[in-house]
């Protein structure tokens, strides 16, 4: 078991760059969540996906973040035009839907700052 | 709206003594309950949870205890080891399966 796998660990931009996060879930999960943390914060929702199927995105996922999960296994967190505001910890997980009561494995995160 | 509150954010506790770390919801469609702990620059490790069908789970020396009148969920953690300093989250999930987390508590283990 490889875990749940998230590259690059660290990633530091310019305000109004693009960046794109990758994540590698456990491979027999279908769904994998994307989440966010901040300093002194809990992981904040931003989105999950059962599948392919992108089946929630909260509010706080503005137009200027996407996410996509082409084939059902590992999913691509993209930023647009970058904010200091987005600066964060953007955690993945993964979990098995139909295994009973859902566990959430998370991987190490990607921390980006922007400059 | 804040819906997992932990509002205890830290707790120093000897080595070998009880470490009490409590939770406290607001939305009653919650119906699953988990515990995670983190270390610096790790994602979130799953420790311990609980169904709302139950008051209690022990798992070794943590336990997690569900008062649903309440809406209150408390882990202890008997007897404490200075590994478990960490931040500890409380998560909860209902009718749509994502996890709602807490703003965590950091709790050092000394000897």
């Amino acid at each position: 078991d490889t875990g749940v796998s998230q590259d690059p660990r660290h990633k530091i931009t310019k305000r109004g760059q693009n960046v794109t996060f990758r994540c590698d879930p456990i491979s027999e999960h279908n769904r994998l969540y994307w989440y966010r943390q901040t300093l002194g914060q809990g992981p904040e929702f931003l989105t999950y996906f059962q599948n392919e199927a992108q089946l929630e995105k909260s509010r706080l996922l503005s137009d200027r973040f996407s996410a996509e999960r082409p084939k059902g296994s590992f999913s691509t967190l993209e930023i647009q035009r970058t904010e200091q505001g987005d600066s964060a910890m953007y955690l993945c997980a993964s979990s098995l839907r139909g295994a009973g009561e859902e566990k959430l494995f998370f991987g190490s995160g990607t921390q980006l700052s922007v400059l | 709206d804040q819906q997992v509150k932990q509002n205890s954010p830290s707790l120093s506790v000897q080595e070998g003594r009880i470490s009490i770390l409590n939770c406290d919801y607001t939305n009653s469609m919650f119906d699953y309950f988990l515990w995670y702990k983190k270390y610096p620059a790790e994602g979130p490790t799953f420790l311990i949870s609980i169904s709302s069908i139950k008051d209690k789970n022990e798992d070794g020396r943590f336990t997690v205890f569900l008062n649903k009148s309440a809406k209150h969920l408390s882990l202890h953690i008997v007897p404490s080891q200075p590994g478990d300093s960490a931040v500890y989250f409380c998560a909860a999930s209902g009718d749509t399966d994502k996890l709602i987390f807490g703003t965590g508590t950091r709790l050092q283990v000394f000897p």
